[in-house]
């Protein structure tokens, strides 16, 4: 089956810990997204990609670092520097990187830092 | 990117059409429309989008006024399932932020049987 797939579903993790989320698509799509979303409120966008080994900052990227070493795998870094990581992770693809584009999303991370 | 204004909750009864609402007043020509929605604690789902003529899919039909400043989602026969936040996005693209999506708060849809 074509799709994203976001692991794992629950995450848990200490104050102070870096901590990675993974996220893989098979669609054969060039455009990554992260976005985090805060109890009632929408989505933020975090980083995208365009192409492998490209990315750029969104509206939120202090705290958070991203790599794009292949084409299906877009991993986020919720550093130690990120001063509110409690949060659900989107991760969503786009065949290319145009608002034309339509983007697909995968089921989430829930993040809860203790 | 265009801001979009919904209401914040609808109501429908189960089998009836539920029709969302979506202002977009400052909508600019090569902006287009998208709605996704969002089911509790799961990633969005995309529903539909259009530029200016009405759009239909399997899912939901999308009507945009002429001017483009309105435009209303319409599930034809809402079912339980339906129950969700939806979400009203005008988006670009190009520039600084290729395919961002801005999602505001939505409108959250209650079917009831």
């Amino acid at each position: 089956d074509g799709g994203i797939t976001q692991s794992p579903k629950y995450l848990f993790r200490k104050e102070g810990q870096n901590v990675t989320l993974s996220c893989e698509q098979n669609l054969n799509h060039d455009a990554m997204y992260w976005y985090r979303q805060d109890p009632g409120q929408g989505l933020r966008l975090i980083y995208y990609s365009q192409i492998v080994n490209d990315f750029q900052k969104g509206d939120i990227a202090e705290g958070y670092s991203v790599s794009r070493e292949k084409k299906e795998s877009f991993p986020l870094t919720v550093t130690s520097a990120q001063k509110n990581p409690t949060a659900f992770y989107l991760c969503a693809s786009s065949p290319r990187a145009r608002g034309t584009d339509t983007q697909y999303f995968g089921p989430g991370t829930r993040l809860t830092v203790l | 990117d265009a801001k979009t204004t919904q209401p914040p909750s609808m109501d429908c009864a189960e089998g009836r059409a539920a029709n969302l609402p979506c202002n977009h007043s400052t909508i600019s020509g090569n902006e287009y429309v998208y709605w996704y929605r969002q089911i509790h604690s799961q990633g969005p789902q995309y529903i539909i989008h259009g530029l200016k003529n009405n759009e239909t899919n399997e899912m939901a039909s999308l009507i945009i006024t002429e001017d483009r400043k309105s435009s209303t989602l319409i599930l034809p026969h809402a079912t339980l399932r339906d129950t969700a936040v939806y979400y009203c996005i005008v988006s670009l693209g190009g520039g600084t932020s290729y395919g961002k999506l801005t999602f505001g708060q939505g409108t959250i849809l209650t079917v009831h049987p």
